[in-house]
């Protein structure tokens, strides 16, 4: 079965600053999908980045980009120039192409220091 | 917002109540999600409809019935639950059931069972 495994229950960054959230995951599959997920305290859950897997290239979307080690099966979300908005919990999930269920991590807690 | 809403946001029931919780999504998707989010856990996948047809149900307790009378309406019709299941229920909606279409959230409902 396939776990996803966020080590860092918290982190905190100062505004301005990057902060890097790690996620590893386990599968024996080699096609799927990463997803970082933010869910702010107004609670409606965001989709931030995907990386699919067969891509070597790493995902970005404006101050938010991805580290994707496949063989070391980790995938770690870096957010630059952090601002207060971007306080969250942030959640890393996988699924693969198999249409299976979506299988989500803890999550992080992020604090954004003004 | 992302175009999934939920009713209501908060709700609080004694173990004998029946109570239902609605989700409603206006993006022209077909398939529909219930999760459950309990405090340190990870999401927990409930049920998944596609064009109204129940296709997964996660070993759910059978105090917890859906219903998906439309590709549009999707309803978790709740009795005589267990404190234990007090948590934020999130619905989802995707395109299709498929991987590679992005699933989106509602802002949960928070079920206290007293």
């Amino acid at each position: 079965a396939q776990t996803v495994t966020q080590s860092q229950p918290e982190m905190s960054v100062q505004e301005a600053e990057t902060v890097t959230l790690s996620c590893t995951y386990d599968t024996s599959e080699s096609d799927y999908y990463l997803f970082w997920y933010k869910q702010p305290p107004s609670r409606q859950m965001i989709l931030v980045i995907r990386q699919e897997a067969y891509k070597q290239q790493n995902a970005t979307e404006n101050r938010f980009s991805v580290n994707f080690q496949k063989a070391a099966k980790s995938f770690s979300l870096k957010i630059s120039d952090s601002q207060l908005g971007d306080a969250a919990m942030y959640f890393c999930a996988y699924r693969s192409l198999r249409n299976t269920p979506l299988v989500f991590g803890k999550g992080t807690r992020l604090s954004v220091i003004a | 917002e992302t175009g999934v809403t939920q009713t209501p946001r908060h709700l609080v029931m004694g173990m004998t109540n029946k109570k239902s919780l609605k989700c409603e999504q206006h993006l022209g998707h077909n398939a529909m999600y219930w999760y459950k989010q309990s405090a340190k856990k990870p999401l927990e996948l409930m049920f998944v409809y596609n064009f109204k047809e129940q296709t997964e149900n996660n070993s759910v307790p059978s105090r917890f019935s859906p219903e998906c009378p439309n590709s549009s309406h999707l309803f978790l019709h709740l009795h005589t639950l267990q404190p234990e299941d007090s948590a934020l229920y999130l619905c989802a909606s995707s395109r299709t059931r498929r991987t590679t279409d992005t699933q989106y959230f509602g802002p949960g409902t928070r079920l206290t069972v007293l």
